[in-house]
């Protein structure tokens, strides 16, 4: 069974400084996906960043880098240059790519709290 | 991408009323999910919809608590049936997209039941 693991509940970050946010997971698929979203407290859930397992480059998307690190099964989010606006919760999530349910298995999240 | 609706936005029923929740899309997806985010809690993957025929359940629900329908490849419903205060939470629609990867989701209903 897949799992994800995120060990840290909460975080704090002084503005304009860069956060990682770990993540680490279970498989024993080969083929899967890794993704991190952010949920601000209005509740939806924004997608941030896709690695797949496959993928040799680490993820970026603007100030979002994901770096992976397969041997040690991580996947953390670094955000650099923090924003005020990243104050939010942020899950890790993973898919087995080989089943046709495309089910993703979330972490219990971290609060990243950003103070000026 | 997909730019995904849910109606309602949020809510406050009563115990023992029903509650249905729509999800919209804007474009053919092929996958539709919903999922529960119970208070201070992860996302918990209710069942899949499938398009024209029963939906997937995952362990420890059930169809005559969550009934869903998909008649088509844009809009589905859940329904919360005979609420209690434990069924307060966040639901979520979720999509894939065919020519993606990713995983989208709704701007998610709050439900309070009193």
């Amino acid at each position: 069974a897949q799992k994800i693991t995120q060990t840290q509940p909460g975080m704090f970050v002084q503005e304009k400084e860069a956060v990682t946010l770990d993540c680490t997971y279970d498989t024993s698929d080969q083929s899967y996906g890794l993704f991190w979203y952010k949920q601000p407290s209005s509740g939806e859930m924004i997608f941030l960043i896709y690695q797949g397992s496959y993928d040799e480059q680490n993820a970026t998307e603007g100030r979002y880098s994901l770096n992976f690190q397969k041997a040690r099964k991580s996947a953390n989010l670094v955000i650099s240059a923090s924003q005020l606006g990243d104050s939010a919760m942020y899950f890790c999530a993973m898919r087995d790519m080989n089943t046709g349910f495309q089910k993703l298995v979330f972490g219990t999240g971290t609060r990243l709290l950003v103070s000026p | 991408s997909a730019v995904i609706s849910q109606k309602p936005s949020r809510d406050i029923c009563q115990r023992g009323t029903s509650l249905t929740i729509q999800c919209q899309v804007d474009s053919q997806v092929t996958m539709m999910f919903w999922y529960r985010q119970q208070p201070g809690q992860s996302l918990t993957l209710i069942a899949t919809a499938n398009q024209g025929s029963e939906a997937t359940y995952e362990s420890g629900f059930v169809i005559d608590k969550f009934p869903i329908s998909r008649p088509n490849l844009t809009f589905s419903t859940l329904t919360v049936s005979n609420m209690s205060p434990e069924d307060s939470s966040i639901y979520l629609c979720s999509v894939v997209v065919s020519s993606e990867e990713t995983q989208y989701f709704g701007p998610g209903t709050r439900l309070l039941v009193l």
